[in-house]
C-alpha cells in the first residue's frame, strides 16, 4: 500500500538546523512530486513548495526561500526537508505530501507529519 | 496569491446535513475542470483527502461526502453527518501556483 512516512519529533534551539526526512513506497517514486506543507501549532496548512523527484528541481514558495532546502535521496524513495537558522516561528508540524508531477491537482497521500519545537 | 474563504465554524445535528463553503478571489477553473480539492483532518492527524478537482470522491471516502461548485464558490456536503466526521475541513485551490488553503472549518455536532 502507499506510504509516506515521515521521521520523529525533532527540538531544537533557536539557531540550530534540522532535516525532515520522508520515506515514500507503495508507488514509483519519480511519477510523484513531493511537496512540503507547514502547520503551526492550532493553525491552518500553508504551502512551502515542492520538489520534483525526477529532475531534483526544488521550488520554494515565497515565504520559505533562504532557510529551507527540499533534497532528495532518491536511490531510497526519500524527500528530506532541511531548515537552518531555526527560529521560534519554525515551530510547526511539517507535513509531505504527493502530487502527480504532471499535473497540478489534489495531494492523495500525506506523511503523518513531524513536529517542530524550537525553544531556548 | 489566490486567497479561499471558509467559515470557521459549522454546528449539526447527527443525521442531519452540512454544508462547507469555500469562496476563491480568482477564478480557479481551467479547461473544463476546477481546480479546488477538500481535505478532513481531525486532531493530531494528517489531512486526508476527501474531494479532488471540485466534485470527484477520493478513494475509500463513503458517499455521504460531495461536492460541487465552480469558478469561485465552491461547497463541501456531508449527509448525514455521523459522530465521526467531527474534524476540520480545508478547502484547497491548485490552479495557480502558490497553492493555497482556505483557514478551515470546525465541524461539530450540536
Amino acid at each position: 500500500q502507499i506510504q509516506l512516512v515521515q521521521s520523529g519529533p525533532e527540538l531544537k534551539k533557536p539557531g540550530e538546523s534540522v532535516k525532515i526526512s520522508c520515506k515514500a513506497s507503495g508507488y514509483t517514486f519519480t511519477d510523484y512530486a513531493m511537496h512540503w506543507v507547514k502547520q503551526a501549532p492550532g493553525k491552518g496548512l500553508k504551502w512551502m513548495g515542492w520538489i520534483n523527484t525526477y529532475t531534483g528541481k526544488p521550488t520554494y514558495a515565497d515565504d520559505f526561500k533562504g532557510r529551507f532546502v527540499f533534497s532528495l535521496e532518491a536511490s531510497a524513495s526519500t524527500a528530506n526537508l532541511q531548515i537552518s537558522n531555526l527560529k521560534n516561528e519554525d515551530t510547526a508540524t511539517y507535513f509531505c505530501a504527493r502530487r502527480l508531477t504532471t499535473v497540478a491537482t489534489e495531494f492523495d497521500y500525506w506523511g503523518q507529519g513531524v513536529m517542530v519545537t524550537v525553544s531556548s | 496569491d489566490i486567497v479561499l474563504t471558509q467559515s470557521p465554524a459549522l454546528a449539526v445535528s447527527l443525521g442531519q446535513r452540512a454544508t462547507i463553503s469555500c469562496k476563491t478571489n480568482q477564478n480557479v477553473d481551467y479547461y473544463g475542470n476546477s481546480y479546488m480539492h477538500w481535505y478532513q483532518q481531525k486532531p493530531g492527524q494528517q489531512p486526508k483527502l476527501l474531494i479532488y478537482l471540485a466534485s470527484n470522491l477520493a478513494s475509500g471516502i463513503p458517499a455521504r461526502f460531495s461536492g460541487r461548485g465552480s469558478g469561485t464558490d465552491f461547497t463541501l456536503t456531508i449527509d448525514p453527518v455521523e459522530a465521526d466526521d467531527t474534524a476540520t475541513y480545508y478547502c484547497q485551490q491548485s490552479r495557480n501556483l502558490p497553492d493555497t488553503f482556505g483557514a478551515g472549518t470546525k465541524l461539530e455536532l450540536k
